[in-house]
């Protein structure tokens, strides 16, 4: 079965400083990778999304992801947090079923 | 204003009732799908649709039950046999036919059991 592992539960940063959140799935075929992000009390909104072509996809808000097939990973990163970014950030993939596993999110918390 | 519309957005219920979510969008997406997120555990799949009058169980549809008889509708009914129904209820839906099968979610509802 398809799934995602996101190991960073909880990350707290100050601004400024650069941020790169783990995500890693377990499918071997073609897939579509996502980050999503929720801001306190707003809707859960797509940062970024890979399918094809570059690996090393750029996103909203100076966020980007790399993905790197031999270790099935996307992991999301920005050079430089803001306290704008605190929010929960959850990794998802879609492989050959009509369904889209999400990881098990990643909170951050970027202080001033 | 295009969009995915959740009502209500707080919802209260006793013990042993059933409870429906609206979920509508205007977005003419072919797809919606109903999660539910709990701490700690990211979104699980409840139930999604992908043409009108048919829909299909996600990872935990125990419990749940849904209906499509709109392509702009999406209602989520949370029944009495949903053990832990208290929860944060989010629709999402997508266009079909696009790489990527993007999808885009609505604000949410929140579900707590008195």
């Amino acid at each position: 079965a398809q799934s995602v592992s996101q190991h960073n539960h909880h990350v707290i940063l100050s601004e400024a400083a650069s941020l790169e959140l783990g995500c890693n799935y377990s499918y071997g075929g073609t897939v579509n990778l996502f980050w999503y992000v929720q801001y306190p009390g707003q809707h859960l909104q797509l940062l970024l999304k890979y399918f094809s072509g570059d690996p090393l996809v750029k996103g909203i808000k100076g966020f980007e992801a790399e993905f790197i097939k031999s270790k099935f990973s996307f992991n999301l990163r920005k050079p430089s947090v803001q306290w704008s970014d605190t929010a929960e950030y959850f990794c998802a993939v879609k492989g050959n079923t009509d369904k889209l596993i999400f990881g098990t999110g990643t909170r951050l918390q970027v202080f001033p | 204003d295009g969009g995915i519309t959740q009502s209500p957005k707080y919802l209260f219920r006793k013990e042993g009732q059933n409870v429906t979510l609206s979920c509508e969008q205007n977005l003419n997406h072919d797809a919606m799908y109903w999660y539910r997120q709990d701490p700690g555990q990211g979104l699980r799949l409840i139930y999604y649709s992908q043409i009108v009058n048919d829909f299909q169980k996600g990872d935990i549809a125990e419990g749940y039950s849904v209906s499509r008889e709109k392509k702009e509708s999406f209602p989520l009914t949370v029944t009495s046999a949903q053990k832990n129904p208290t929860a944060f209820y989010l629709c999402a839906s997508s266009m079909l036919g696009r790489s990527p099968d993007t999808q885009y979610f609505g604000p949410g509802t929140r579900l707590t059991v008195l």
